[in-house]
């Protein structure tokens, strides 16, 4: 595998489920993102880890808790979601946080609540 | 804190004609500006990117325009193929500190045949 993987690629959850997404990168970065994509909407950023250590908590509600166990995986738990919780979940990585340089994206995690 | 208004929502061109997205942004401050493309089923992919001490950048088919005194930055194709038909998101930021990435809403490009 090259680049960041994410699992699973889609996902059905009802409110009152707990979930997990994954993502790992294979690219030595340090830097990892989560991202939530609606629709004609911009990127919103949801959490930065920089060496494992969570620099960035955009206001994103609790029933989203994230986990960086180590530099290469990251992972997005869910609990009693809500339907406007529907939309693609993105992760990403870069070298480093430094708000800028090229980040790069795995394929997303389509989720839908129902 | 920084806005970034993208426009237009979504450009349809002839293949072989040229494409221009237009973006601004609100923060002075912002001095780096990428620009992504997120084709069907995909994570975005950066496709070029420009500095504030610059006023344009050119790759091949592509390029971007910067005009610090108005606060936009345009990405321009020229010789449309097929193959870039797919959404585009500018980006600001600035360089060298912790700020974030605040992006674009997108640009959903068509390219006829």
């Amino acid at each position: 595998e090259t680049g960041v993987t994410q699992t699973p690629r889609h996902l059905v959850m009802g409110m009152t489920n707990k979930k997990s997404l994954k993502c790992e990168q294979h690219l030595g970065h340090n830097a990892m993102y989560w991202y939530k994509q609606s629709a004609k909407k911009p990127l919103e950023l949801m959490f930065v880890y920089n060496f494992k250590e969570q620099t960035e908590n955009n206001s994103v509600p609790s029933r989203f808790s994230p986990e960086c166990p180590n530099s290469s995986h990251l992972f997005l738990h869910l609990h009693t979601l809500q339907p406007e919780d529907s939309a693609l979940y993105l992760c990403a990585s870069s070298q480093d946080y430094a708000g800028v340089g090229e980040q790069y994206f795995g394929p997303g995690t389509r989720l839908t609540v129902t | 804190g920084e806005n970034v208004e993208q426009h237009p929502s979504t450009l349809s061109v002839q293949e072989g004609d040229s494409a221009v997205i237009k973006c601004t942004y609100s923060d002075s401050a912002s001095n780096y500006f990428p620009w992504y493309k997120q084709e069907l089923g995909k994570g975005p992919q950066l496709i070029i990117d420009i500095r504030s001490n610059v006023g344009e950048k050119k790759d091949q088919r592509i390029a971007v325009t910067l005009n610090k005194t108005a606060k936009h930055f345009s990405l321009h194709i020229t010789e449309t193929q097929p193959e870039d038909s797919a959404v585009y998101f500018c980006a600001a930021s600035q360089w060298g500190s912790n700020y974030q990435l605040i992006w674009g809403a997108g640009t959903k490009l068509i390219i006829k045949p």
